[in-house]
Order: structure tokens, then sequence, then C-alpha cells
């Protein structure tokens, strides 16, 4: 079964510190892999996405993500939390509309 | 944002009454979708649209129906809502097909459902 997945339930960090948020792949064809936030009582926002290319993408507000087809990962990334950085994330792959089942992050002063 | 609106954005409904919830966008996109949100299971396709009275079922179609008559609104309908339809309801919407490019989806703000 095609699948994406979030290991983990919620990602604990200190403000300052670099953040990781994992997600793995299983999907035939196009691996087409989108990162989204969701703050509180809003709809999902595009963080970033990796069509082809270069295995490092880069997206909205200091994240990026590697793509390594071996370990079929898409892990999020940030060199230096912010408190704000707290939100819900979730990794999707659009060919075919699936999404993980998210990963709550949060940023401690 | 992108010109997405739900309607309403909180509903409380019994089981067994019929419900219809409205996604309306102003992007003029050829391709709507419905989602619910769970805890434990992010985010489900219910259904979704290719253009005017053009659908197909998602991975959790079952007591939902949608309509298209405008390429602007989607609707979403729960002909017999049951308690485990209690979800928050997200549309999203895209310039392109999902399966053809890689465009990014945009989301509404929600719709938090709550069937007794």
């Amino acid at each position: 079964a095609q699948s994406v997945a979030q290991p983990e339930d919620q990602v604990n960090v200190a403000e300052g510190n670099p953040l990781t948020v994992k997600c793995t792949y299983s999907v035939s064809g196009n691996p087409y892999l989108f990162w989204y936030v969701q703050y509180p009582n809003r709809g999902l926002q595009f963080l970033l996405k990796y069509i082809t290319g270069d295995n490092l993408v880069k997206g909205s507000y200091g994240f990026e993500a590697e793509f390594n087809k071996s370990q079929t990962s898409f892990h999020l990334k940030k060199p230096s939390a912010l408190v704000s950085d707290s939100a819900l994330y979730f990794c999707s792959n659009t060919d075919k509309l699936i999404f993980g089942t998210g990963t709550r992050l949060q940023v401690f002063p | 944002d992108a010109g997405i609106t739900q309607s309403p954005r909180h509903k409380v409904t019994e089981t067994g009454t019929p419900v219809t919830l409205r996604c309306h966008q102003t992007e003029n996109h050829r391709y709507m979708y419905w989602y619910r949100q769970d805890p434990g299971h992010g985010l489900r396709l219910i259904h979704y649209s290719y253009g005017v009275k053009d659908t197909d079922k998602g991975e959790v179609s079952d007591g939902y129906s949608v309509s298209r008559s405008k390429t602007e609104d989607f609707l979403l309908t729960l002909e017999s809502a049951t308690s485990s339809q209690t979800s928050v309801y997200f549309c999203a919407i895209s310039e392109y097909s999902h399966g053809k490019t890689t465009d990014t989806q945009y989301f509404g703000p929600g719709t938090r459902l709550t069937v007794l």
C-alpha cells in the first residue's frame, strides 16, 4: 500500500537548537513530496516541495528538507528553531493525495 | 491566503440529519478537494473534483456525496450524519492536477462538525 509515515507524534526542541521532523514514504511512481504546516484553528499552509533535481529543497520561514531516495525519506529541518515554529507539520505525497499523520513540533523558550 | 472560504465554520447536528458543507473559491482553480482531519489519521481524502460536474471518490468516501455545479463552489453532503463523521473538514484547491503535475494545494480554514 502507498503511504507516507511520520514516526514521531511530537518533537520537542529548545529555541535556537536545530530541529528535524521525520517523514518516510512508500509510493510507486513519482515521489512528489510536500511539507505543510498547520497553526491552531487554521488550514494547512505550503512550506516546500520536492519534485526532481536537487535533493536539498529550501522553503518558507527558513525550513529545508532533504530527499533521500535510498532511505525513502524526506525529513524537514531548520538550523535554529523559533518558538513561533510551534505547530503541526504534515508530510504529503500529492501524486496519490496521501498525508502523514502529522507531527506536533513544540519549541520551548 | 488563497481565496478559499468554508461555511459553516462550526456545526453541531444530530445523528441521522443531513448536513451540507460548502467550499467557495475565488481563484478559478479547476481542482477542488474535500479532506477530513482526525487525530492519529492526519488528513484523508473524501472526494475531489476535476471540473464542473466531474468528481471522483477518495479513500474515505462512504457516507459522503459531493456536487460541483459551478467552478467556484464544491459542496460536501452527509446524507444521514453519524457520530463517526464528527471531524474537522478541509477544502483544498489546486490549479493543476495532482497526478499530472506537482501543483501545490491551498487549504481553506476548515469546518468543525460535531454529530451527537
